[in-house]
């Protein structure tokens, strides 16, 4: 699987706009993006994932670039039970494992 | 549509004791894996099921730990004997088999103290 770098932490204000960048530069080319988010005490929770265009789902969106070296996953409108920590994850679909970095943790504040 | 179900959801064990750890995937999920979060790291991967069939173990750490699926459905992950750093968060995951792309559904974790 590739390798990912996020940053550690991010702060974000209720209701705005929380955008988590991901750095996947050798990233191949049978390899999705997948979005987790680990909320304290609970197992990981699927949240979003992409091959090359941009996706939208109910919980987020995932812009790629073109170039497919980096990724940001977008919560519209946070609130504070999105506070968690978000992990970007690269690996192909042929059901195989997820490696996990330590991902960003995401603090919404009021 | 029940989730990812892991039993017990803590246990407290004394180094040299055995604990087994329970996964019931979601109905269907052919894929069931293992993950650990040790000392406040990184979550880990354990091993991969395909039913009843391990796809890849590449990350149990020692023969101390088993894991079996007998049947393809639940599945138990055992430890023994239990060390002191075993202590952490097992999470166990289920999948879909077929198409081109799979969620992996995490369960709440098995939290695991060795003192």
């Amino acid at each position: 699987d590739a390798k990912t770098t996020q940053p550690p932490s991010m702060d974000c204000a209720e209701g705005r706009a929380a955008n988590l960048p991901c750095n996947h530069s050798t990233i191949s080319g049978n390899e999705y993006v997948y979005w987790y988010r680990q909320i304290h005490s609970q197992g990981p929770q699927y949240i979003i994932h992409g091959l090359k265009n941009n996706e939208t789902n109910e919980m987020a969106s995932l812009i790629i670039t073109e170039d497919r070296k980096s990724s940001t996953l977008i919560l519209p409108h946070a609130t504070l039970r999105d506070t968690a920590v978000y992990y970007c994850i690269v690996r192909a679909t042929n059901a195989g494992k997820s490696t996990f970095g330590d991902g960003t943790t995401l603090t919404v504040k009021p | 549509e029940a989730g990812v179900t892991q039993f017990p959801s803590h246990s407290v064990i004394e180094k040299g004791q055995t604990v087994t750890l329970r996964c019931d995937p979601i109905s269907g999920h052919d894929n069931l894996y293992w993950y650990r979060r040790v000392m406040g790291k990184e979550i880990k991967f354990l091993l991969h099921f395909v039913k009843e069939s391990k796809q890849d173990e590449s990350g149990m750490p020692n023969n101390r730990f088993l894991a079996e699926r007998t049947g393809g459905t639940y599945s138990t992950l055992k430890v023994q004997p239990a060390e002191l750093e075993d202590s952490g968060v097992y999470f166990c995951a289920s999948s879909q088999m077929g198409g081109s792309f799979y969620e992996q559904y995490f369960g709440p974790g098995t939290r695991l103290t060795v003192t």
